[in-house]
């Protein structure tokens, strides 16, 4: 296994235009995370699934994004009616345990004009 | 989960010198992890603490933790100019994600 995936790795849209993104976690990984991440800030979390199930989402995340995991395998994060404020880079990270160590995918990195 | 304070915001070192940041936190802790990340690029797991070791080391990386300072340090010691990066504790309590905070800035000139 090489890893977390994430596609596409940049995305440029228009305000007010619909993106997805997918995430690939290390197959034996059961949890996975979404975090957004803007210039000189560390990663916010977003929001977690534990196999298909989605356990948290953080107050940030507005009625605007949604997320899936639809067999307990890859993710996506969509959002909808994109907004300048929505630049930013989406961190995906997959773990065994929530406790333990979380292993990070390139990122995609959206930029909305 | 809470969030670490990392000090120094920002380091700036030449080749060859010892980087010491620290992590600070507010209430008990399972574990503390330190991550590395370069610029544009998705974090890098480097160590993982548990609440009742007071040391470790991985390579040229040594990390320790006070529990009664709720504190954390990491050294990197004989640094290369590819350490520049910015670096994350993040202190993990309950069985709640992780929570990052803005991290130290390290720059080593060569």
């Amino acid at each position: 296994d090489t890893g977390v995936s994430q596609d596409p790795r940049h995305k440029i849209t228009k305000r007010g235009q619909n993106v997805t993104f997918r995430c690939d976690p290390i197959s034996e990984h059961n949890r996975l995370y979404w975090y957004r991440q803007t210039l000189g800030q560390g990663p916010e979390f977003l929001t977690y699934f534990q196999n298909e199930a989605q356990l948290e989402k953080s107050r940030l995340l507005s009625d605007r994004f949604s997320a899936e995991r639809p067999k307990g395998s890859f993710s996506t994060l969509e959002i909808q009616r994109t907004e300048q404020g929505d630049s930013a880079m989406y961190l995906c990270a997959s773990s065994l345990l929530v406790q333990e160590t979380q292993y990070f995918g390139p990122g995609t990195r959206l930029l909305v004009l | 989960s809470q969030q670490g304070e990392e000090d120094p915001q920002a380091l700036s070192i030449q080749e060859g010198e010892n980087a010491t940041m620290n992590c600070s936190y507010k209430t008990s802790i399972n574990n503390l992890q330190w991550y590395r990340q370069n610029s544009g690029r998705g974090l890098v797991h480097l160590i993982l603490i548990r609440s009742n070791e007071r040391e470790k080391h991985s390579g040229r990386l040594r990390v320790t933790l006070d529990t009664s300072k709720k504190s954390s340090s990491l050294l990197i010691t004989a640094s290369r100019a590819a350490d520049t990066a910015s670096y994350f504790c993040a202190p993990v309590s309950g069985n709640t994600p992780l929570v990052f905070g803005k991290g130290t800035r390290l720059s080593v000139i060569a």
